[in-house]
């Protein structure tokens, strides 16, 4: 089993629209959660942490269910900036950050 | 907040031979360095993890030889594809982490490489 795992995608959505991505993690010790967004050909940027009581950020709500292992991120009234890679991110035991393959997001006029 | 600078940023290069990748923290000491790679539709996966003062640790399966990682002083860390072939061709990023307040931190990401080989 992969360690983190995510809706495959793409989705296209018109602008406005809400869309939900799922993603879980292997590993039940885990601690820090985030969503991190990638542009085509660019660095990851960091969206949000993921708290379990769950955050918002504007547009963003972001929900951790720990028992489940699993993590979403909501985006409402969706922007046609909003259209990247998001990827689900979960911090490895050094300190590094495991990535999800990523789900595309194309949001259209 | 904190900077981390890579360069190159792209680098097309022969089979054969090697290519040297820079990462420097411009704005604070970054004890450890992470290194990715990004394989065209794949996730990020951690290459190898390079310790000031050090040896790096390479993940498994991450030719230690064939990635040389120099992380010589606080504010730069290099990764060297010595004899790149077109397999190697991949996106490279680096990260560092930095403390942001209490126990809290965040990684900060250079702006990565796209190496071709060809």
């Amino acid at each position: 089993r992969k360690e983190v795992e995510q809706d495959p995608g793409p989705f296209n959505v018109p602008e406005g629209a809400t869309v939900a991505f799922n993603c879980t993690y292997s590993n039940s010790a885990s601690q820090s959660f985030f969503w991190y967004r990638q542009d085509c050909r660019k660095e990851p940027k960091l969206l949000m942490s993921v708290y379990s009581s769950g955050n918002e950020d504007g547009r963003f709500t972001a929900q951790l269910n720990r028992a489940s292992q699993y993590i979403s991120l909501l985006i409402r009234d969706s922007k046609l900036s909003d259209s990247a890679t998001y990827l689900c991110v979960v911090l490895g035991s050094q300190g590094n950050l495991i990535f999800g393959k990523g789900t595309k997001l194309s949001v259209k006029p | 907040g904190a900077v981390v600078s890579q360069h190159p940023s792209r680098v097309i290069c022969k089979s054969g031979t090697s290519v040297k990748i820079e990462c420097r923290s411009l704005d604070f000491q970054a004890t450890t360095m992470f290194w990715y790679r990004q394989f065209p539709k794949q996730s990020l996966m951690l290459m190898a993890t390079s310790n000031e003062g050090s040896k790096a640790t390479y993940e498994q399966g991450v030719e230690k030889d064939k990635f040389l990682i120099n992380h010589a002083s606080l504010t730069l860390s290099t990764l060297t594809v010595t004899s790149a072939h077109p397999e190697d061709s991949s996106f490279y990023i680096c990260s560092a982490r930095v403390r942001t307040g209490g126990w809290a931190t965040e990684a900060f990401f250079g702006q990565g490489t796209r190496l071709t080989v060809v």
